[in-house]
């Protein structure tokens, strides 16, 4: 089982320079989801999708991008990076929106992570 | 502002030692709380995860337990491996999420367990 596939797992960019993020799901999840994770602090959400043609922002959009045409795919974009980008980047997927239902339903499943250095 | 915090940041305890981890949170009213694991270079799996109305889970060695009424919750690691040997993050979702995802993550409690 693939589960969450995240495409680089690690990328050097240059200041101003953009990229694209990937990330499958096989599980035909409808919500999907990016965190950065930066030492001494919690995940945070950057942008998310409750299914496919529909995106909305997290606690960090700023300087990112997405969208989501297709159930598996939700890529992220940097359109022109900065060394505050500097992180590890998770994507994660799971059936409907994380914490409705009852207990068990809806958790979150991670990909490996994309480690992102900015210059 | 909803908080999680975590303690300790994080410890070190021999092979086949017990350990309790600590989650505070400031969320209410929530929905329900879990606990993760995380391997170093790897993405969070989820552990256990607790309603408010439950206050205790098990997954194989390890037992979650719930306080609702003082806002706590504890993560026991019994006859610890070296394979625990990962970051526990404890992720509280508010009752209300108003669309969207509105899970709150702690930072992370660090675990070594050495020979």
């Amino acid at each position: 089982n693939a589960g969450v596939t995240q495409t680089p797992k690690f990328q050097v960019l240059k200041t101003g320079q953009s990229m694209t993020l990937q990330c499958a799901q096989d599980m035909n999840h409808e919500y999907m989801s990016w965190y950065r994770q930066d030492p001494g602090m919690g995940l945070r959400l950057i942008h998310y999708s409750v299914g496919a043609g529909i995106t909305d922002q997290g606690e960090v959009p700023n300087g990112y991008n997405v969208s989501r045409s297709t159930t598996e795919d939700f890529p992220l974009r940097l359109l022109s990076a900065a060394p505050s980008q500097t992180s590890v980047y998770f994507c994660a997927s799971s059936y409907s929106t994380p914490g409705t239902g009852g207990s068990g339903a809806n958790v979150l499943t991670f990909g490996a992570g994309s480690r992102l250095t900015v210059l | 502002k909803n908080q999680v915090e975590q303690s300790p940041q994080s410890l070190i305890i021999l092979e086949g030692k017990n350990c309790t981890l600590q989650c505070n949170y400031t969320v209410s009213p929530f929905s329900n709380l879990r606990w993760y694991k995380q391997d170093t270079g790897r993405g969070p799996v989820s552990l256990t995860i607790m309603t408010f109305s439950e206050n205790t889970k098990s997954n194989g060695r390890y037992t979650a337990t719930l306080d609702a009424d003082t806002k706590q919750s504890s993560l026991h690691i019994t006859a610890s491996q070296l394979s625990d040997s990962a970051s526990y993050i404890c992720v509280v979702t508010p009752l209300f999420t108003g669309g969207g995802n509105k899970l709150t993550f702690g930072t992370g409690t660090q675990l070594k367990v050495e020979l």
